[in-house]
């Protein structure tokens, strides 16, 4: 069974633009949770989707935003981008109804803000 | 809150030695409990997990962990460390509302030659 992908794997932008990353989960699972993660920060959760509905957010302001597809493909979007968001975005996916089920994570997308 | 704290930041040991990578936790309510490992340039590997049952949880690439109740512990181990086993090392713990892993600071573990 194929693992989680994430596309792009590395992006450079500018301060001011914004971004899209998308997150392909493991085929039959519903649920795709997003993170960031930073060497100051560690890893913080930013929001959940499942069955193209945001069940939980992180704490993050509202630049950071998300979709879910019928088909369980996920993206993240970040508009307004500043120095601070350069980091490694994680996405991870689980089939979702349960609490003791197993988050798969991507490989990440490193994002780098000049 | 659920929350996880992993005392130490780095874990050195030889190679053929116990690696012993610490957590502690704090829930209201069952604790589910997770390792993983980060490699560099990486994501983030599933090792193990505790759900309920019995206190020695064995996962992959030959590590376990024990889960103490009174201690509020979930410490990683394993017996005889290899030099690819030096990676980040994660403990997490399922929030009991909603769906979300809280996550230690992580653990970077060096196994020399």
């Amino acid at each position: 069974k194929a693992g989680v992908t994430q596309t792009p794997r590395y992006l450079i932008k500018t301060r001011g633009q914004q971004v899209t990353l998308s997150c392909s989960p493991i085929s039959g699972h519903r649920s795709v949770s997003w993170y960031q993660q930073t060497p100051g920060q560690g890893l913080q959760f930013l929001f959940e989707y499942f069955s193209e509905t945001q069940r939980n957010k992180g704490n993050f302001p509202g630049r950071f935003s998300g979709r879910q597809f019928s088909n369980s493909r996920s993206e993240m979007n970040v508009s307004t981008l500043e120095l601070g968001d350069s980091a490694l975005y994680l996405c991870a996916s689980s089939l979702g109804t349960i609490r003791t089920d197993t988050q798969y994570f991507g490989p990440g997308t490193r994002l780098t803000v000049l | 809150a659920q929350s996880v704290a992993q005392p130490e930041d780095q874990v050195n040991v030889a190679e053929g030695n116990p690696l012993t990578v610490k957590c502690t936790y704090s829930v209201s309510g069952n604790p589910y409990l997770f390792w993983y490992v980060q490699y560099p340039n990486r994501g983030l590997q599933f090792l193990l997990k505790y759900i309920t049952g019995d206190n020695l949880v064995k996962g992959s690439y030959g590590f376990e962990a024990e889960f103490n109740k009174s201690q509020t512990s979930f410490h990683l181990k394993k017996p005889s460390a290899l030099v690819s086993d030096s990676a980040l090392y994660f403990c997490a713990v399922r929030d009991t509302i909603n769906y979300k892993l809280s996550f230690g600071a992580g653990t970077t573990v060096t196994v020399r030659a």
